[in-house]
C-alpha cells in the first residue's frame, strides 16, 4: 500500500533568488531528458529538454545541466518568481525492446516565498 | 494546436460501475500514453499506443482496458475498480515512439475517485 505522510523533497527559495533542482537517473543508456513542471491540479508541462550529446542547454530563465559521468541532471531557474512554485520532475527517455517511453524521477516541490 | 484534451476532469464512481476516460489530440502525433499519478508521486506509465497499436502494457490489471479508435483518440475503460485506484489519470502524446528526442505533451488529467 501507499505510505501515509510521504513527502516530496521540498526546496524553499525567496522570490528573486536562483533555484537549483537536482535529479539522479539510473539508466546510462538514456539519451534524452526532459524537465517538466506540474502545478497543483494540472498535468505536467514541458520546460526544457537536453540530449545526451550535450552537457548544457539554456532557455528563458532556465538552464539544464547534464553530467553523464555521475548520471546527474539539474535545473537552474534564474530570478525565481511566485509563479514558479510547483512540483518539478525530470524524465528520461529510455529505449526498451518495444520502443521509447518516458520514465519520471521522484519530483521536487519548489516553494517560492515573497 | 499543442493541446491534449482529457474528459471528464473529475469522476467519482462506485466499485461496480463501468466508466470511460477520453483523450484527444490533433497534433498528428502517432504515439499516445496513459499514466497514473498518485498524490505526491511521479506519473507511472500504464499503456503506450504506437500507430493505434498497443505496444506497452506495464502489467496493469485487467480492470483497466485501453482502446485507441483512431490516431487522435485514446480511451481508458474502467470496470470493477478498487478505492486504491483513485488517482490522477494523465494522457500524453508524442510524435513517434521510435525517436529518442520526442517531447511528450500531457493533458490536464482526470481526477478519479473510487468509492
Amino acid at each position: 500500500g501507499e505510505s501515509v505522510g510521504l513527502h516530496l523533497p521540498t526546496l524553499s527559495v525567496q522570490e528573486g533568488d536562483n533555484s537549483i533542482i537536482n535529479c539522479a537517473y539510473s539508466n546510462s543508456a538514456s539519451d534524452y531528458f526532459i524537465w517538466y513542471k506540474q502545478e497543483s491540479g494540472k498535468g505536467p508541462q514541458f520546460i526544457i529538454d537536453i540530449r545526451s550529446n550535450m552537457d548544457k542547454r539554456q532557455g528563458q530563465r532556465v538552464t539544464v545541466l547534464l553530467n553523464k559521468t555521475v548520471k546527474h541532471l539539474s535545473l537552474q531557474i534564474a530570478a525565481t518568481q511566485p509563479g514558479d512554485s510547483a512540483v518539478y520532475f525530470c524524465a528520461e527517455n529510455t529505449n526498451s525492446n518495444s520502443g521509447y517511453a518516458l520514465n519520471f524521477g521522484k519530483g521536487t516541490s519548489l516553494l517560492v516565498t515573497p | 494546436d499543442t493541446e491534449v484534451t482529457q474528459t471528464p476532469k473529475h469522476l467519482v464512481m462506485g466499485m461496480t460501475n463501468k466508466k470511460s476516460l477520453k483523450c484527444e489530440q490533433h497534433m498528428g502525433h502517432r504515439a499516445m500514453y496513459w499514466y497514473k499519478q498518485k498524490a505526491k508521486k511521479p506519473p507511472e506509465l500504464m499503456f503506450v499506443y504506437s500507430y493505434e497499436k498497443l505496444s506497452i502494457n506495464e502489467s496493469v490489471p485487467s480492470r483497466f482496458s485501453p482502446e485507441c479508435p483512431n490516431s487522435s483518440l485514446l480511451n481508458l475503460h474502467l470496470h470493477a475498480l478498487q478505492p486504491e485506484d483513485s488517482a490522477l489519470y494523465l494522457c500524453a502524446s508524442s510524435q513517434e515512439r521510435s525517436r529518442a528526442n520526442t517531447e511528450a505533451f500531457f493533458g490536464q488529467g482526470t481526477r478519479l475517485t473510487v468509492v
